[in-house]
């Protein structure tokens, strides 16, 4: 079975960079993911596709802040110069065959 | 731009059945996705509930597969869900989206609250 751990909580100054990570479970570090963000009270919103390779790919209108990277069975969301709006809940999904749809339980992004 | 939005009862009774429809507009539902359901209870994560392939084929999460049923109707662009045997346990905001692989748009969600 897939599992994605997050983090429940990090934080971070205003203005500066913080690292996000999801860690997908034993066996399955070959897997792409995806990050989205959900600021209070609104809906997800997808940032970007994570490969394994570490390449990664943006939604739409999504700022060259936000960026995504991996190593093994990590996959990480580095979001850089934060600014007040990045305090929100961020979360990864991954997707396959057997595997269905599954989440990581969210992170909650603290900007101090 | 492909949007979402999600319409339906926001009051359903225990035991009753919840249903929603999400409108696509934007973009067709015969397109290449997977057309999915999400929801979420108040103050806890997302959770997938199912999808259907734009060839009719359905996925539904385990846990809820015996009460889940998710439809298309392609003349009206919009595809639906149905969940039978509701408790308050199923109280949530309910999400539609689109996946291509990710998930990639979203709709704004509805809030379903089960209580009589």
């Amino acid at each position: 079975q897939l599992v994605l751990t997050q983090s429940p909580s990090a934080s971070a100054s205003l203005g500066a960079s913080v690292k996000l990570t999801c860690t997908l479970s034993s066996g399955h570090s070959s897997y792409a993911i995806a990050w989205h963000q959900q600021q209070p009270e609104k809906g997800p919103r997808f940032l970007m596709k994570v490969n394994s390779d570490g390449s990664h790919s943006k939604g739409d209108g999504i700022p060259d802040r936000f960026s995504g990277s991996s190593s093994g069975a990590e996959r990480y969301l580095t979001i850089s110069s934060l600014q007040s709006e990045d305090e929100a809940d961020y979360y990864c999904q991954t997707w396959g065959t057997g595997i269905h749809v599954v989440f990581g339980g969210g992170t909650k992004l603290t900007v101090l | 731009q492909v949007q979402l939005q999600e319409s339906g009862p926001g009051l359903v009774k225990p035991s009753g059945t919840l249903s929603l429809t999400c409108a696509v507009s934007g973009g067709s539902i015969s397109s290449t996705n997977w057309w999915s359901w999400v929801r979420q209870s108040p103050g806890k994560g997302l959770e997938w509930i199912g999808e259907i392939y734009h060839t009719g084929i359905t996925d539904y999460n385990p846990s809820l597969k015996s009460r889940v049923t998710i439809s298309v109707d392609k003349s009206k662009n919009q595809f639906s869900l149905k969940l039978s045997s509701v408790t308050a346990a199923d109280t949530a905001v309910y999400y539609c989206a689109r996946r291509p692989g990710s998930f990639d748009y979203w709709g704004q969600g509805t809030l379903v609250t089960v209580s009589s």
